[in-house]
């Protein structure tokens, strides 16, 4: 079955650096993938939506500035956290695929 | 707008006690159902997409019934390992291809 692996699966950087988070498609090729962001006991909440060879599509609220995504090849999108604060900490989610999405494992992200 | 709500919040059942999850939705032409399953640190993991009221799906214990307004998720003699939380998620026909509206989920305990 179509698998996604994202990596890394937990991170702590400094306030103030980037982080880079990979998600990618083993065993197919995505044209879209999705980034979620999921708080403590909360569901997930699309971030943004990543087009291979193109702009992503950012949801209203997300800072476009602050989360790049980059989407060079059909099996690779990355999404990277620039200077991050201590409120970027949370749980990230990639996804991929049509109908019956594959999501990927997850990265903690804790910025101290 | 396209909502997704689900009920219970939080659910503890004892180890073979049987009982339902409902996901109600507000969308503008469905296109899917899909139903998830989460464990504590992980990726959701993909149960069961439902297209059209009057369908249902079953994997082992689970089974999933949609209707025009809602969809639930029953559950027959639960095991602990069952114990996660479940997340319901829609597509309607005006979001952009793909895209998906998750609702707060359910927490479900199962207790041996």
């Amino acid at each position: 079955g179509a698998v996604v692996s994202q990596h890394p699966s937990w991170v702590i950087c400094k306030s103030g650096t980037s982080v880079k988070i990979e998600c990618r498609s083993l065993d197919f090729q995505a044209t879209t993938m999705f980034w979620y962001r999921q708080f403590p006991k909360q569901s997930l909440m699309l971030m943004a939506t990543s087009n291979e060879g193109s702009k992503a599509t950012y949801e209203q609220g997300v800072e476009k500035d602050k989360f790049l995504i980059n989407h060079a090849s059909l099996t690779l999108s990355t999404l990277t956290v620039t200077s991050a604060h201590p409120e970027d900490s949370s749980f990230y989610i990639c996804s991929a695929g049509g109908y019956g999405y594959t999501f990927g494992s997850g990265t903690r992200l804790t910025v101290v | 707008e396209d909502q997704v709500t689900q009920s219970p919040e939080a659910l503890r059942l004892q180890e073979g006690e049987s009982s339902s999850l409902n996901c109600s939705y507000t969308v503008s032409g469905l296109r899917g159902l899909f139903w998830y399953r989460q464990d504590p640190g992980k990726g959701p993991e993909f149960l069961f997409t439902l297209y059209s009221a009057g369908e249902e799906k079953e994997k082992e214990r689970l089974k999933a019934t949609l209707t025009k307004k809602e969809s639930f998720l029953h559950i027959t003699a639960p095991k602990p390992e069952d114990s996660a939380t479940y997340l319901c998620a829609v597509q309607g026909a005006e979001t952009s291809y793909d895209k998906v509206i998750f609702g707060p989920g359910t927490s479900l305990s199962v207790i041996p």
